[in-house]
């Protein structure tokens, strides 16, 4: 009962380094997020999925990009990090409409 | 442009006391509406949901919400907090016709002093 898992859980990157952070619903979901937390500023939204082979812009998606590999799978993808993408990341999945989201359980990112 | 405000950042309340947290959001249509907490170091865990019917809708440990159409509000309330509660807290939204978009508050960190 695996849910929404992320991976890595935990990396560390240098200015300038590219990574992609994985995540994968074991729910038959149509609808995948990701979100980053600051402090204070609660989760922001950066990519979303409404469904399998739709992506769109959040509130920051500026410095990432998202790939919707297939309905279990959507990846976000660091290109040149900054410093500035310091953050916890989750992603999340849900069906359409009126449903709940789930979470995965986060991937804090250093960015030095 | 869709948005849901949580005013309070943090809010501190004695052990016993009664607890509301509030949330407004601007939307065209009435929207799906969430309530998150998140407990240090955790993920996030749904307490209740609001998508129509009796606008006042019960949640898991204790927790429950009105949902009031006239002020766009959505508040968060337990009649007695619990050491245990202390937490932070977030309001959601998301409605099909914004095509799905999920958008949370800021959160409200919750203290409970003994």
């Amino acid at each position: 009962n695996a849910g929404v898992t992320q991976t890595p859980k935990f990396q560390v990157l240098k200015t300038g380094q590219s990574m992609t952070l994985q995540c994968a619903q074991d729910m038959n979901h149509n609808s995948m997020y990701w979100y980053r937390q600051d402090p204070g500023m609660g989760l922001r939204l950066i990519y979303y999925s409404a469904s399998e082979g739709t992506t769109d812009k959040g509130e920051v998606p500026n410095g990432y990009n998202v790939s919707r590999l297939n309905k279990r799978e959507f990846s976000l993808r660091l290109e040149s990090a900054a410093p500035s993408q310091t953050s916890v990341y989750f992603c999340a999945s849900r069906e359409q409409g009126g449903t709940e989201a789930f979470f995965g359980q986060g991937t804090r990112l250093t960015v030095v | 442009a869709q948005s849901v405000t949580q005013p309070d950042i943090h809010i501190t309340v004695s052990e016993g006391a009664s607890l509301e947290l509030r949330c407004n959001y601007s939307y065209g249509a009435t929207p799906y509406l969430f309530w998150y907490v998140q407990s240090p170091g955790q993920g996030l865990q749904l307490l209740l949901k609001y998508f129509s019917g009796d606008t006042l809708v019960q949640g898991i440990k204790g927790f429950e919400a009105e949902f009031k159409r006239s002020q766009s509000s959505f508040n968060l309330r337990k009649p007695s907090v619990h050491w245990s509660d202390a937490a932070e807290y977030f309001c959601a939204v998301t409605h099909m016709e914004y095509g799905n978009k999920l958008v949370f508050g800021a959160g409200t960190i919750l203290r409970v002093k003994s």
